[in-house]
C-alpha cells in the first residue's frame, strides 16, 4: 500500500467552515509535505513540516504531525471556494535521497 | 523562465507509436522528478536526476520507457510501443537540493491519451 494515505476521500463543506484532512504513512520519515491540485493538473507546494516538529502553521492553514502515530492532519480554516482542489501529502524515507511518495489526495469541495 | 514547464500540453497517439514527453526544470534546480498521475489517482512516482548522480529509475514500469536529462537541464520521457494503460497525466517537477527543505515545483503536466 502507499506511504501516505489520505483519508477522507472526499469531503464537502460550506463557505466559511474548516476542513480537515489526515494522512497517514508507514516508514520513518525526514519530512511531510503538503500539495494542493487544481483540476488535475500541476500541483503546487503548500507547507513542509520537519519530523522533528509537531505543528505548523501558514496563513489559514495548519499542519500537525505525529510521528508516534505516523500520522499529519491539515486543516483549512474559514474555507473558501477557491479552496476547492485535491491536497496531497507527500512524505520521503530516510535514506530515499529525496524520493516523495504521494498518497491519492482528498478532494475538498467547498460550495458558495 | 519563472517555472517549469512542460511541452506538449496534450498528446494524442495511437497504439504503438513512440512518445516523447519534455519537461523544462526551474533554472538552477539540480533535482528533476518525473510522476504519473492517472484519472483521480494519486501520483506514482516514475524516475528521478540529481546532478550528476546515477537516476534514480525504480519507478518506471516497464523497460519501454525511458527519460533522460541532458546538460544538468532539460529532459524527455520516452515511452515506446504506447499502450492504452499508458494514457495519464505525465507530471515533471524540479527541486533544490538543500538540506532540509526540498519542496518540489510542477509543471502543468503533459495529458497522453493512447487510442
Amino acid at each position: 500500500s502507499q506511504q501516505g494515505e489520505e483519508d477522507p476521500q472526499a469531503l464537502s463543506i460550506q463557505e466559511g467552515e474548516n476542513a480537515t484532512m489526515n494522512c497517514s504513512y508507514k516508514t520513518s520519515i525526514n519530512n511531510l509535505q503538503w500539495y494542493r491540485q487544481n483540476s488535475g493538473r500541476g500541483l503546487v507546494h503548500l507547507i513542509l513540516i520537519r519530523s522533528n516538529e509537531r505543528e505548523k502553521h501558514s496563513g489559514r492553514l495548519r499542519v500537525t504531525l505525529d510521528t508516534s502515530k505516523k500520522s499529519s492532519s491539515l486543516l483549512i480554516t474559514a474555507s473558501r471556494a477557491a479552496d476547492t482542489a485535491s491536497y496531497f501529502c507527500a512524505t520521503d524515507q530516510r535514506g530515499s535521497n529525496y524520493k516523495l511518495t504521494f498518497g491519492k489526495g482528498t478532494l475538498l469541495t467547498v460550495n458558495p | 523562465g519563472a517555472g517549469v514547464s512542460q511541452s506538449p500540453s496534450n498528446k494524442v497517439t495511437e497504439k504503438g507509436k513512440d512518445v516523447e514527453l519534455r519537461c523544462d526544470p526551474i533554472s538552477g534546480h539540480t533535482a528533476l522528478y518525473w510522476y504519473r498521475q492517472s484519472l483521480g489517482q494519486g501520483l506514482e512516482f516514475l524516475i528521478y536526476f540529481q546532478g550528476n548522480s546515477a537516476p534514480d529509475k525504480s519507478g518506471l514500469p516497464s523497460d519501454r520507457f525511458s527519460a533522460e536529462r541532458t546538460g544538468g537541464s532539460v529532459s524527455t520521457l520516452t515511452i515506446q510501443r504506447t499502450q492504452q494503460e499508458d494514457s495519464a497525466v505525465y507530471l515533471c517537477a524540479s527541486s533544490l537540493v538543500v538540506a532540509g527543505t526540498y519542496e518540489q515545483y510542477f509543471g502543468p503536466g503533459t495529458r497522453l491519451t493512447v487510442t
